[in-house]
């Protein structure tokens, strides 16, 4: 089993639509938790930390779900520009692990 | 206020030579990582460091090396390049505490033929 395992994609959505992507991990001493994304395999680009009690930034809200040991990412009104692959990372702050990535397509 | 550079950019070698890859911040970060990226692969750990004169295996450490002489760089040594290594590589640093997240340089376009 993967360290990080993310929805397999592509997520094709038109505009407007609300989109979650889920990401599951197996280490349970895991504490950083982020999530990035990255177009057309530039370097990753961070899109929000992912903290406890959850976390809203304008359109984007990030849970996290230790007991399940699962983070989400929900996005809200979705643009064009939210085309990209969205990558889940999660570990020890030392050791940090990547998901596969999803793949997501917004069209208009 | 340059951030993680990475040098090369690109880079082609044949199978059997040998190679370096810098990463160099600014930051004053404790921590640096050696990712590699390939196609429909998320980005996999090869090596990494919790501070000057320190470094660790990841997930895909063999044929590599890394070293960590000095706190703003992060070496990756190929001594013999095989094709599978064909990849991006991304270098990327962080302060190294819980909600701190990794900056990462632009990435290195390495072919082996």
């Amino acid at each position: 089993r993967k360290e990080v395992e993310q929805d397999p994609g592509p997520f094709n959505v038109p505009e407007g639509a609300t989109v979650a992507f889920n990401c599951t991990y197996s280490n349970s001493a895991s504490q950083s938790f982020f999530w990035y994304r990255q177009d057309c395999r530039k370097e990753p680009k961070l899109l929000m930390s992912v903290y406890s009690s959850g976390n809203e930034d304008g359109r984007f809200t990030a849970q996290l779900n230790r007991a399940s040991q699962y983070i989400s990412l929900l996005i809200r009104d979705s643009k064009l520009s939210d085309s990209a692959t969205y990558l889940c990372v999660v570990g020890p702050y030392n050791k940090l692990i990547f998901g596969a990535g999803t793949r997501l397509a917004v069209h208009p | 206020n340059a951030g993680v550079t990475q040098t090369p950019k690109f880079r082609v070698l044949k199978t059997g030579q040998s190679m370096t890859l810098l990463c160099a911040q600014d930051m004053n970060h404790e921590y640096m990582y050696w990712y590699r990226q390939d196609p429909g692969m998320g980005l996999r750990l090869i090596h990494y460091s919790v501070g000057e004169g320190t470094t660790a295996k990841g997930e895909v450490p063999d044929g590599y090396n890394v070293s960590r002489l000095k706190k703003q760089n992060f070496l990756l040594g190929l001594e013999s390049a095989a094709p599978s290594q064909t990849s991006v590589y991304f270098c990327a640093s962080s302060p190294g505490q819980v909600y701190s997240p990794l900056h990462f340089g632009n990435g290195t376009r390495l072919t082996v033929t």
